[in-house]
């Protein structure tokens, strides 16, 4: 089955800096990855998504990158603000169109 | 348009009492997906379900639980003689479909704590 691997686990920026995470996928069969944004005892939010047909998709502040030969993708949020503050999450849908997730990273934004 | 509604929000069982969660999908969502967040941890896929069909349940324990997703009313993810392990946030999600229309929105979860 598909492994979704998220580095980092925690991330710690300064208000106004950019952001960074990584996720890789074991599944060349994957074709759709989105990301989603966890505030503490809330749901997931879909903040973005990327199909395996594109390699970057670009919303305001948050974008995302897709290396398909190197099956990766990440997440870039650039001038970090204090309300970016949340754990997030990736994903990996298979063929099978069930999502795993990656482990999660927990973004701390310090004003 | 109403997302995608949970209930109950938190439910509380003793060890070996039956855990019945509700899941209603967005207006139009014909597709169910359930998953369990244990604390700290991410989300793991339990079961995928269309109406009154299960897709796929191979993330779901083989004993004590199960899922349906009826004709009319929700979707509902039953957990038999719960024990503490069970303990831990359950989220479902839905979608239009399934292809390019998959994008999976999730409901406000249900807490189940097992004391």
């Amino acid at each position: 089955g598909e492994n979704v691997e998220q580095h980092p686990s925690t991330l710690s920026v300064q208000e106004g800096d950019s952001a960074v995470i990584k996720c890789t996928y074991s599944d060349s069969a994957s074709n759709y990855f989105p990301w989603y944004k966890q505030e503490l005892g809330k749901r997931p939010q879909l903040i973005i998504d990327i199909r395996s047909n594109v390699g970057e998709k670009k919303d305001q502040r948050i974008a995302v990158t897709l290396n398909k030969t190197a099956k990766h993708f990440s997440l870039h949020i650039t001038e970090t603000q204090p309300e970016d503050s949340a754990v997030y999450f990736c994903a990996a849908r298979n063929a099978g169109n069930m999502l795993t997730f990656g482990g999660g990273t927990r973004l701390m934004v310090k004003p | 348009n109403a997302g995608v509604m949970q209930n109950p929000r938190h439910l509380v069982r003793r060890r070996g009492q039956e855990a019945r969660l509700r899941c209603s999908p967005m207006k139009g969502h014909s597709h169910v997906y359930w998953y369990r967040q244990l604390p700290e941890e991410g989300l793991k896929f339990m079961v995928y379900l269309q109406k009154e069909n299960i897709i796929d349940e191979s993330g779901m324990p083989k004993e004590r639980f199960s899922a349906e997703f009826p004709k009319e009313g929700p979707s509902i993810l039953r957990i038999q003689q719960v024990v503490r392990g069970d303990s831990a946030a359950y989220f479902c999600a839905s979608s239009l479909l399934a292809g390019d229309l998959d994008t999976q929105y999730f409901g406000p979860g249900t807490r189940l704590t097992v004391l």
